[in-house]
């Protein structure tokens, strides 16, 4: 079955980046693109950017550019978000997707 | 971006009655390649949200009977015909069509009585 699992709760100062990974399993990662949608506390989702995972081109939403970066390890089946200059209106639960396929979430507190 | 506008923002079902929700897109979803890409989700508090409806109106695997899509274009609605106390949550209809970005609409709140 398809199972997307994601890193651990993070705690992150401004101005600091974070890097969040998504494992991929039970289908074959390269076939799939991977999203990123984050999703503060009391609001809608909010699509982030998306890797090809086979060929690793990335589309990002206008409001993210310059400050999120989206990769994968093809060999480890494992697609990463990188968010710098992170501040408080960052805080939220990140989630990679595959539209039908959710990771548990990850959440990000941005805080002094 | 595509704006995605749903309503009712909120609903308070008596379980076993029917309930009804509304998305509509700024733009048309259908694409060139025929399909429409509208999705319906929902999500329970502390969950990633769980797609129930692609492409208008099909079922997601093992998503009940109970819940079906329709619409076209720009107007679209989820339907569910027996209410049941584990549909409370929130309810987003999304688009991907138009990437980037996929945009989500604002969230139905459905409360079971």
């Amino acid at each position: 079955q398809v199972q997307l699992v994601q890193s651990g709760a993070e705690v992150k100062k401004p101005g600091a980046s974070v890097k969040v990974s998504c494992k991929a399993s039970g289908y074959t990662f390269t076939t799939y693109a991977m999203s990123w949608v984050r999703q503060a506390p009391g609001q809608r989702p909010e699509w982030m950017g998306w890797i090809n995972a086979g060929n690793g081109n990335t589309k990002y939403s206008q409001k993210f550019q310059g400050r999120v970066t989206i990769t994968r390890d093809t060999s480890a089946s494992t697609a990463y978000m990188e968010l710098s200059s992170l501040r408080s209106e960052d805080t939220a639960v990140y989630y990679c997707t595959r539209v039908a396929y959710w990771g548990q979430g990850t959440l990000v507190t941005v805080s002094s | 971006d595509m704006v995605m506008t749903q309503t009712p923002l909120s609903l308070s079902v008596t379980p076993g009655q029917p309930a009804s929700i509304s998305c509509k897109s700024s733009q048309s979803l259908l694409h060139s390649d025929g399909k429409t890409y509208l999705y319906w989700y929902l999500q329970k508090p502390g969950q990633p949200p769980q797609l129930l409806i692609y492409e208008v109106s099909n079922r997601f695997s093992g998503v009940p009977d109970r819940f079906s899509g329709s619409g076209s274009g720009t107007d679209f609605t989820l339907k569910i015909s027996r209410v049941e106390a584990e549909d409370a949550g929130v309810y987003y209809c999304m688009q991907s069509i138009q990437l980037p970005p996929w945009t989500f609409g604002e969230g139905t709140k459905v409360e079971i009585k």
